[in-house]
């Protein structure tokens, strides 16, 4: 079965702009999160996504939104991107819900300049 | 609030034991998970404990103390494979996943 897969794994930005984020979970799952991390933060939960609703959310502001289509695949975004946006985003997947065992798949390093 | 507590880092020795502690403060609780990090890669899953008591995988167990808001992960004939951040997390009363910020396992020969 694959695993989940991120892409980009790498981006550079730079302040100011807008950036898209793409997640494609393990087939049959349909719980998808997302995560912020940093050295020494650990890992920041964004947001979770289920049959296509959002159904929990972190504590980021408003500039970080996400999505989910029918094929359960997410997307992430980030608008106005400020340096300390600079980080690893991790992508999990898990059957029923993030509190369940969760996959995670290689993530996106986004650095702002 | 909501908190995990996890060393910051630790060092060991090939072949040695090591305990990585967890102690953890939530509204209720729903079990808890341990990942593995390696540097530059995603976390994997390791264990999960709900009730009291010692879970043995291989060269790895994981014990839950409830009542302390504690756990620990043990590691066991450390190899240098070994080395990468252990992550804890708590499934707290509303089933939401509180993270620690993981322990930075680093393995000597």
């Amino acid at each position: 079965k694959a695993g989940v897969t991120q892409t980009p794994r790498y981006l550079i930005k730079t302040r100011g702009q807008q950036v898209t984020l793409s997640c494609s979970p393990i087939s049959g799952h349909r719980s998808v999160s997302w995560y912020q991390q940093t050295p020494g933060q650990g890992l920041q939960f964004l947001f979770e996504y289920f049959s296509e609703t959002q159904r929990n959310k972190g504590n980021f502001p408003g500039r970080f939104s996400g999505r989910q289509f029918s094929n359960s695949r997410s997307e992430m975004n980030v608008s106005t991107l400020e340096l300390g946006d600079s980080a690893l985003y991790l992508c999990a997947s898990s059957l029923v819900g993030a509190w369940d065992t969760q996959y995670f798949g290689p993530g996106t390093r986004l650095t702002v300049l | 609030g909501q908190n995990i507590d996890q060393p910051t880092e630790m060092t060991a020795t090939e072949g040695a034991i090591v305990q990585i502690n967890c102690t953890y403060q939530t509204s209720g609780f729903n079990g808890l998970f341990w990942y593995q990090q390696h540097a530059g890669e995603a976390p994997t899953f390791l264990s999960y404990n709900v009730l009291d008591g010692l879970e043995e995988k291989g060269r790895f167990s994981s014990f839950l103390s409830r009542s302390k808001g504690y756990s620990y992960l043990l590691l066991k004939e450390l190899q240098m494979k070994d080395s990468a951040s252990y992550l804890c997390a708590v499934r707290d009363g509303d089933y939401q996943l509180i993270w620690g910020a993981g322990t930075k396992l680093i393995i000597k020969p």
